[in-house]
């Protein structure tokens, strides 16, 4: 089963904050975050390994709450770079990875 | 460069026809995969497979097949038993080892003549 994501879609003025969780069912062993953007393949941004584990670089962080089965992810003083559809991803099992539906991010100037 | 190449960049389906999407990697990764964006889905895992002359179902099968013939390439055959099949398909690949990123493909469009 599919990751939830939360919102599914975002709007923002170029240096603005936003937030994009990715909640499961299932048990998260870990979490993948990636970006799109349009017409183009996904880029990877980070994995958590951990509960409890958070990880940034620049301006994007995210954090792992393995009892909540949720992950979030940061980014802040938002850049128009940062524009396009954010995903995240869980393992169920061995290299089975399995995406949410998306959370599509637009920045304005 | 290494990387995951994709061909063709748009494809077009009669049908009845079966038509087969091509994805190659040399990065020297033993895992591979395939997804199937639509809007609003996100990705849904097709097919995968972790090792030569082996591949799992994914989420959406039905109507999908594919060979794992050498490590390099992984083929998805879209059949004519895959009654909507237009959508985009990422192919992607990482190592066998627990929790490593995925490389992606740039990708090809399939479309329904």
């Amino acid at each position: 089963q599919q990751p939830v994501q939360s919102p599914q879609a975002v709007i923002l003025r170029e240096g603005e904050d936003a937030v994009i969780n990715c909640s499961s069912s299932k048990a998260l062993y870990s979490v993948h975050w990636y970006r799109q953007k349009h017409g183009e393949a996904p880029v990877f941004l980070m994995i958590l390994l951990k509960g409890g584990e958070q990880k940034g670089h620049d301006k994007i962080s995210a954090s792992f709450n393995e009892k909540k089965q949720q992950s979030s992810l940061y980014l802040t003083a938002s850049q128009l770079s940062y524009s396009g559809t954010y995903f995240c991803g869980s393992e169920e099992g061995a290299q089975k990875l399995v995406f949410g539906q998306g959370t599509r991010l637009t920045i304005n100037p | 460069d290494g990387g995951i190449t994709q061909s063709p960049k748009y494809l077009f389906r009669k049908e009845g026809q079966n038509v087969t999407l091509s994805c190659e990697q040399n990065l020297n990764h033993d895992a591979m995969y395939w997804y199937r964006q639509d809007p609003g889905q996100g990705l849904r895992l097709i097919y995968y497979s972790q090792i030569v002359n082996d591949f799992q179902k994914g989420d959406i099968a039905e109507g999908y097949s594919v060979s794992r013939e050498k490590k390099e390439s992984f083929p998805l055959t879209v059949t004519s038993a895959q009654k909507n099949p237009t959508a985009f398909y990422l192919c992607a690949s990482s190592s066998l080892a627990t929790n490593e990123k995925l490389f992606f493909g740039s990708g090809t469009q399939l479309s329904v003549l």
